[in-house]
């Protein structure tokens, strides 16, 4: 079937210390995958963004690890801060439908 | 420049009568899709329209519609509502090509 889901649906961290939110995807046949942000009140905003054909990318204080082997997506946050905290939706680009799918998010919240 | 605007904010509309929702995508972006979100299932894709033509759709009922006028603007419907139509209904817009999906801060429907 079509599904992107979470391994984790809360995560609490200190404000300073790295998080890591994970994601596992279905469709092996997928070539985009995004990470987005949603605060309270607002639609999802677009975090970073890889294609299949590379297993890393690097963004300000955001990095995205994609094992295509194992068809599993990260988000890393560095140094996450309270305006970090938020829910964190991986999606997948499904070219057959022509659609975003969402995983279920992560709620991130961050001690100050 | 403006992002995706969404009206109204908030809706409440009582079960068995109709809706309509706008979007008006960011300059540019022809390809305008919804999206229903609600803490049970999540983000699921209703439909997308380009060039006035819904060019692919998800796993909603018939009462679920929409369409896209010349100036790129898209409403949808949603007739004969039920308590579970209740939900944040998003629009995201994209230019041709690209997989950058911007999203609109929503539609609150209430369903009572």
């Amino acid at each position: 079937g079509e599904s992107v889901g979470l391994h984790l649906p809360t995560l609490s961290v200190q404000e300073g210390d790295n998080s890591i939110i994970n994601c596992a995807y279905s469709n092996s046949a997928s070539d985009y995958f995004i990470w987005y942000k949603q605060e309270s009140g607002k639609g999802p905003q677009f975090i970073i963004d890889i294609r299949s054909n590379m297993d890393k990318r690097q963004g300000q204080r955001v990095t995205v690890l994609l094992n295509k082997t194992v068809k599993h997506l990260s988000l890393q946050i560095a140094a996450t801060q309270p305006g970090d905290s938020a829910v964190y939706f991986c999606a997948e680009f499904y070219n057959q439908g022509g659609k975003l799918i969402f995983g279920q998010g992560t709620e991130l919240s961050v001690k100050p | 420049k403006a992002g995706v605007t969404q009206t109204p904010r908030y809706l409440i509309k009582t079960r068995g009568q109709q809706v309509t929702l706008s979007c008006s995508p960011i300059s540019g972006h022809r390809s305008v899709s919804w999206y229903q979100q609600t803490p049970g299932q999540g983000l699921q894709f209703l439909f997308e329209y380009f060039s006035e033509t819904q060019r692919n759709k998800g796993n909603f009922p018939g009462r679920f519609s929409g369409r896209q006028f010349s100036n790129s603007r898209s409403e949808m419907n949603v007739s004969t509502l039920e308590l579970g139509d209740s939900a944040l209904y998003l629009c995201a817009s994209k230019r041709e090509g690209s997989y950058g999906y911007t999203f609109g801060s929503g539609t609150r429907l209430t369903v009572v």
